[in-house]
């Protein structure tokens, strides 16, 4: 069963911590990005990564970090430098970079205690 | 910044008609426009997508149209069921660019029984 999944659905973190959100993707995609949905609001990118090994800045990077050392997982750490953390993340993937269609994964949402 | 953007942020419709959900956008050269259909809780998904060299595209009770002229998208949902509740968003792909999606900011579609 193809997909993107995200864990976990629910993660609660205190004042200061880092913590990381997994994305996993056995489609085979060659693209995952990285997004952050607060309530009532669109989608602003985070960090997006074209291929293995690579990964770019998006729009509102600043606190955040990834990694792509693998094709099918790209976490993303949210660092204690990130003023407002709490919100819906969304980890997606596309067939490659210059292929729009992205499928998401159900999405983790974070709260700061 | 968004070159995206939505009419309405709230949509109520009966079930049964028919609902057209509306999107501006401002960039002329946006080449690529994809609607998404997010539900509560969940990741958005693709419902339908459309170039720029064409005006209308239809799929399985949704069609989509294109005006380039005054540079406007809609979506129209036939014979709204309750399950078509949810968020709708339009996201547009500008010409030349690097590929990243430029996401509006929703609209949600109420379903009245």
């Amino acid at each position: 069963d193809g997909g993107i999944t995200q864990s976990p659905k629910y993660l609660f973190r205190k004042e200061g911590q880092n913590v990381t959100l997994s994305c996993e993707q056995n489609l085979n995609h060659d693209a995952m990005y990285w997004y952050r949905q607060d309530p009532g609001q669109g989608l602003r990118l985070i960090y997006y990564s074209q291929i293995v090994n690579d990964f770019q800045k998006g729009d509102i990077a600043e606190g955040y970090s990834v990694s792509r050392e693998k094709k099918e997982s790209f976490p993303l750490t949210v660092t204690s430098a990130q003023k407002n953390p709490t919100a819906f993340y969304l980890c997606a993937s596309s067939i490659s970079w210059a292929n729009n269609e992205q499928f998401f994964g159900p999405g983790t949402r974070l709260t700061v205690l | 910044g968004e070159s995206v953007g939505l009419h309405l942020p709230t949509l109520s419709v009966q079930e049964g008609d028919n609902s057209i959900i509306n999107c501006a956008y401002s960039n002329s050269a946006s080449d690529y426009f994809i609607w998404y259909k997010q539900e509560s809780g969940k990741g958005p998904q693709f419902i339908i997508d459309i170039r720029s060299n064409m005006d209308k595209r239809q799929g399985q009770r949704v069609t989509v149209l294109l005006n380039k002229t005054v540079k406007h998208l809609s979506l129209q949902i036939a014979a709204t069921q309750p399950g078509d509740s949810a968020v709708y968003f339009c996201a547009e792909n500008i010409k030349d660019s690097n590929y990243q999606l430029i996401w509006g900011a929703g609209t949600k579609l109420i379903i009245k029984p």
